[in-house]
């Protein structure tokens, strides 16, 4: 089945630093790579998706570049804010597969 | 608001005992997925009913089943419970099978297992 994988599992940055989050799959197969936020005992909230077809998705502050060659793809959050302080989570899903593979999480703290 | 709505949001109980955990997905969503979160751990699948089949299985126990209704609801039942089973269970819908859709998660439901 998919492996994700997720680095940093920690990151702190200054306010308005960017965060970069990585993350690696191992099933050549998967089509689509969905970020999610989670707060502190709250539920993830999708924030940006990416699909195989694509290499680069931008929404404001938020971007997420895929490279299918090498199997990774990254979560960039530009002009950071400590209202971005969450974990966040990477996930893949194969083509024909239905469920989402996730990654182990990133804690983001951003320092007033 | 995802639309996803989970009952209980927390429940305590004994180990040994069964509950049951309830899911209702968005609106015209016909897949529902549920996955559990330990402390501090990540995300892991379960299981994946699509209009009421069961579509997928993860890393569910043999204690576990859950279902899906006629009118798209879901329930997850837990079994003969652990210590180890206390965690944040989640449910999420989809608007289709598998592939597009996109997944939007339920508020939760606090399990302690006392």
């Amino acid at each position: 089945g998919e492996n994700v994988e997720q680095h940093p599992s920690t990151l702190s940055v200054q306010e308005g630093d960017s965060a970069v989050i990585k993350c690696t799959y191992s099933d050549s197969a998967s089509n689509y790579f969905p970020w999610y936020k989670q707060e502190l005992g709250k539920r993830p909230q999708l924030i940006i998706d990416i699909r195989s077809n694509v290499g680069e998705k931008k929404d404001q502050r938020i971007a997420v570049t895929l490279n299918k060659t090498a199997k990774h793809f990254s979560l960039h959050i530009t002009e950071t804010q400590p209202e971005d302080s969450a974990v966040y989570f990477c996930a893949a899903r194969s083509t024909g597969a239905n469920n989402l593979f996730f990654g182990t999480g990133t804690r983001l703290t951003v320092i007033p | 608001d995802s639309g996803v709505t989970q009952t209980p949001k927390h429940l305590i109980t004994a180990t040994g005992q069964r509950v049951t955990l309830r899911c209702s997905p968005r609106s015209g969503d016909l897949s529902v997925y549920w996955y559990q979160q330990s402390l501090d751990q990540g995300l892991q699948f379960l299981i994946q009913y699509y209009n009421g089949e069961e579509r997928a299985k993860g890393n569910i126990l043999e204690r576990f089943s859950a279902q899906q209704f006629p009118d798209l609801h879901s329930e997850l039942n837990l079994s003969s419970l652990e210590l180890g089973d206390s965690a944040l269970y989640f449910c999420a819908s989809s608007s289709l099978a598998g592939e597009r859709g996109e997944q939007y998660f339920g508020p939760g439901t606090r399990l302690t297992v006392t």
